[in-house]
C-alpha cells in the first residue's frame, strides 16, 4: 500500500532558525507530491506542489521542497522560520493521472518559540 | 469567493446513534473529496465525488458509512451506527477538475466524539 512518512512529529525552532521537515514516500511511480498546512484555528491550505519540471519548488511564505526522485523524498525548508509558521505540515501523494485521491502523512507540529 | 463548508463543526454522540456531516463544496467544483483523520494518525481518504456519482469510494471503512451527493452540490455523510473507533475529524475538499494539477481546497472539519 502507498504510504508517506514523516519523520519528525513535533519540531520545537526559535525564531529564524532555518527549517527542514523530512517528507519521504513509499512508491516508485510517477507521483505528484504536495505540502499542506494547518495554522491553529484554520483550514488546512495548500503550501506548494510538484507535478513535473524543475524539482525545486516554491511556495507561499517563503517555503520550498526539493523532489528528489532517487531518496523517494520531498522536503520542506524555509531558510528563516517566524512566529506565525507555527502550525502543523503535512506532506501528500497521489500517485496516478485521474486517480487524485492524497495519501497524507502523520503531519509535523511545528512550535517556533519567539 | 466562499470556501468548503463543513456542518456541524463539533458533534458528541453516543455509540449506536446515527450522525450526518454534511460538506458544501466551493460553488461550480464538481469534485468532492472526504477524508477523515482519527487522534494521532494520518489524513486519510474515504471517498470521490464527480458530480453525484462515486468516483472512488475505496477508503470507506464499512458499510456503516454512507455518503451521498444529490444534485451533484453538496454532499453528506452519514455514519450508522456509530462506533466508538469513528472518532476523528472529518475534512472535506473540493476541486474543479479532475487530475492531479487541480488544488484540493478544504473545509475546517467536523469534529466526531463518539463515546
Amino acid at each position: 500500500a502507498q504510504s508517506v512518512s514523516q519523520h519528525n512529529h513535533h519540531v520545537i525552532l526559535s525564531e529564524a532558525a532555518s527549517l527542514e521537515l523530512g517528507c519521504n514516500y513509499s512508491y516508485g511511480g510517477t507521483v505528484n507530491l504536495f505540502w499542506y498546512v494547518q495554522y491553529p484555528g484554520q483550514h488546512l491550505q495548500l503550501l506548494l506542489k510538484y507535478f513535473s519540471g524543475d524539482p525545486l519548488v516554491k511556495g507561499i511564505k517563503g517555503f520550498e521542497a526539493e523532489f528528489i526522485k532517487s531518496k523517494f523524498s520531498f522536503n520542506l525548508r524555509k531558510p528563516s522560520v517566524q512566529w506565525s509558521d507555527t502550525a502543523e505540515y503535512f506532506c501528500a501523494v497521489s500517485y496516478n493521472f485521474g486517480n487524485e485521491k492524497l495519501t497524507f502523512g502523520t503531519g509535523t507540529r511545528l512550535t517556533i518559540i519567539p | 469567493e466562499a470556501g468548503v463548508t463543513q456542518f456541524p463543526s463539533h458533534s458528541v454522540i453516543e455509540k449506536g446513534q446515527t450522525v450526518t456531516l454534511r460538506c458544501d463544496p466551493i460553488s461550480g467544483h464538481d469534485n468532492l473529496y472526504w477524508y477523515r483523520r482519527v487522534m494521532g494518525k494520518e489524513i486519510k481518504f474515504l471517498l470521490h465525488f464527480v458530480k453525484e456519482s462515486k468516483q472512488d469510494e475505496s477508503g470507506m471503512p464499512n458499510n456503516r458509512f454512507l455518503a451521498e451527493r444529490t444534485g451533484g452540490t453538496y454532499s453528506t455523510l452519514k455514519v450508522q451506527p456509530a462506533e466508538l473507533e469513528d472518532s476523528g475529524v472529518y475534512f472535506c475538499a473540493s476541486s474543479p477538475e479532475q487530475g492531479p494539477s487541480w488544488t484540493q481546497y478544504f473545509g475546517p472539519g467536523t469534529r466526531l466524539l463518539v463515546l
